[in-house]
């Protein structure tokens, strides 16, 4: 069976910090991994995924991730944070056509 | 370009009632899913539809629960006589199965049920 765990459900971080948001996964098969982004009250919105093409992945806003399989690590970075960055982070694995499998989520925030 | 739509986008009903959601995916995605969300945890599976066929059911999907996509298109989920526990943000997402296989799901902003 698959299984995501986000380390850390709160993260609080400065404007201009780096961005660390941790995630495991466990996987029998190769997996397909993704991180989603959440604001509220509104839907997920994709930041990255991988799918085996690159270890080292980037997406959208700055955010990066790169797949570790020794340490079956997925986690998400961003050398600078931004106050707009502050939302709920979610890492999420499947299989090829299959349901999304989420981890209970990171919540994100940035003073200035 | 127009993305997955949910209706509504919120609903209060009192226990007891039944309550139907509505789900429009992108229109060339053959795959729905529907998922269920509460407070501070991830979305979690409930079910999928091939086309208008269902593939697969959580555990988490009660007999209260049922699904359709008729025509496979757009796809109702309807909870009957709803309970407080199905407070929660119901999320719809599509997807083009095949190639790529990793089947991304693009996300509709989500139907939030409140159950008093």
């Amino acid at each position: 069976a698959q299984s995501v765990t986000q380390l850390g459900s709160h993260v609080s971080v400065s404007e201009g910090a780096l961005v660390l948001l941790r995630c495991n996964y466990s996987s029998s098969v190769p997996p397909y991994l993704f991180w989603y982004v959440q604001y509220p009250n509104q839907g997920l919105q994709l930041l990255l995924k991988y799918t085996s093409a690159a270890t080292l992945v980037k997406g959208i806003n700055g955010f990066e991730a790169e797949f570790k399989k020794s340490e079956t690590s997925f986690h998400l970075t961003k050398p600078s944070a931004h106050m707009s960055d502050a939302a709920e982070y979610f890492c999420a694995v499947n299989q090829a056509g299959t349901a999304l499998i989420f981890g209970k989520g990171t919540t994100l925030s940035v003073s200035s | 370009d127009t993305g997955v739509s949910q209706d509504p986008r919120h609903k209060i009903t009192k226990r007891g009632q039944n309550v139907t959601f509505r789900c429009d995916p992108i229109s060339e995605h053959n795959r729905l899913y529907w998922y269920r969300q509460t407070l501070g945890q991830g979305p979690e599976f409930l079910t999928y539809f091939q086309n208008e066929a269902q593939l697969e059911k959580s555990r988490l999907l009660s007999d209260r629960f049922s699904a359709e996509r008729p025509k496979g298109s757009f796809s109702t989920l309807e909870i009957q006589r709803t309970e407080q526990g199905d407070s929660a943000m119901y999320l719809c997402a599509s997807s083009l199965q095949g190639v790529p296989s990793y089947n991304e799901q693009f996300f509709g902003p989500g139907t939030r049920l409140t159950v008093l």
